[in-house]
């Protein structure tokens, strides 16, 4: 049983690149969430999704976007990548109708842009 | 809109005492719940404990327990007989009770044990 799997675990962009994070949940969680934590300011909504089909915006939505693809996998996508973005992004799923239970967290991608 | 506040960006703790780290929340709401999430230096976050809001008696998980206070909406974390296990980021989070409201975190606390 994996939980949640996120790739990569690291990356190096250029200032404009584009790329992809994948996301991927094996516990049948209906919510998937995206965050970004960055020192001093501890974990940030960048987007989530409440169920297959759906997506809302959190608390830092600018520069990204995301798809979710089934109830598996969520991804977000950096159109132009910016240094301001650098941060390390952490993918998460939970039961949809039971909020007193964990939510479960990837390992985290490192995302630097020079 | 719910904010979570760490005020200790930094605490430390001789090995096997007891550290207490704090957390305080705002909402309007009544129907909540709270966590605490430990992250070590390999990034993974680990859930160490949650408090349901409606329920009086504090949370324990063997040498973790918390004091929560839902009138002065505070949910600090007490560790006792500290191990340098422990030693890692501590974050606090609050998510309302309803279906898939997400969790609002503070800014964290990083918790260092002294040999």
């Amino acid at each position: 049983n994996a939980g949640v799997t996120q790739t990569p675990k690291f990356q190096v962009l250029k200032t404009g690149q584009s790329m992809t994070l994948q996301c991927a949940q094996d516990m049948n969680h209906n919510s998937m969430y995206w965050y970004r934590q960055d020192p001093g300011m501890g974990l940030r909504l960048i987007y989530y999704s409440a169920s297959e089909g759906t997506t809302d915006k959190g608390e830092v939505p600018n520069g990204y976007n995301v798809s979710r693809l089934n109830k598996r996998e969520f991804s977000l996508r950096l159109e132009s990548a910016a240094p301001s973005q650098t941060s390390v992004y952490f993918c998460a799923s939970s039961e949809r109708d039971r909020a007193g239970t964990e939510a479960f967290f990837g390992q985290g991608t490192r995302l630097t842009v020079v | 809109a719910q904010t979570v506040t760490q005020s200790q960006p930094e605490m430390s703790v001789q090995e096997a005492e007891t550290v207490t780290l704090s957390c305080t929340y705002d909402t309007s709401e009544s129907d909540y719940y709270l966590f605490w999430y430990k992250q070590p230096p390999s990034r993974q976050m680990i859930l160490v404990i949650r408090q349901e809001a409606y329920k009086q008696q504090n949370a324990t998980e063997n040498r973790f327990s918390v004091n929560f206070q839902k009138a002065a909406k505070s949910f600090s974390l007490k560790i006792s007989d500290s191990q340098l296990g422990d030693a890692a980021m501590y974050f606090c989070a609050y998510r309302r009770n309803f279906g898939n409201e997400k969790l609002t975190f503070g800014t964290g606390t990083r918790l260092t044990i002294i040999p």
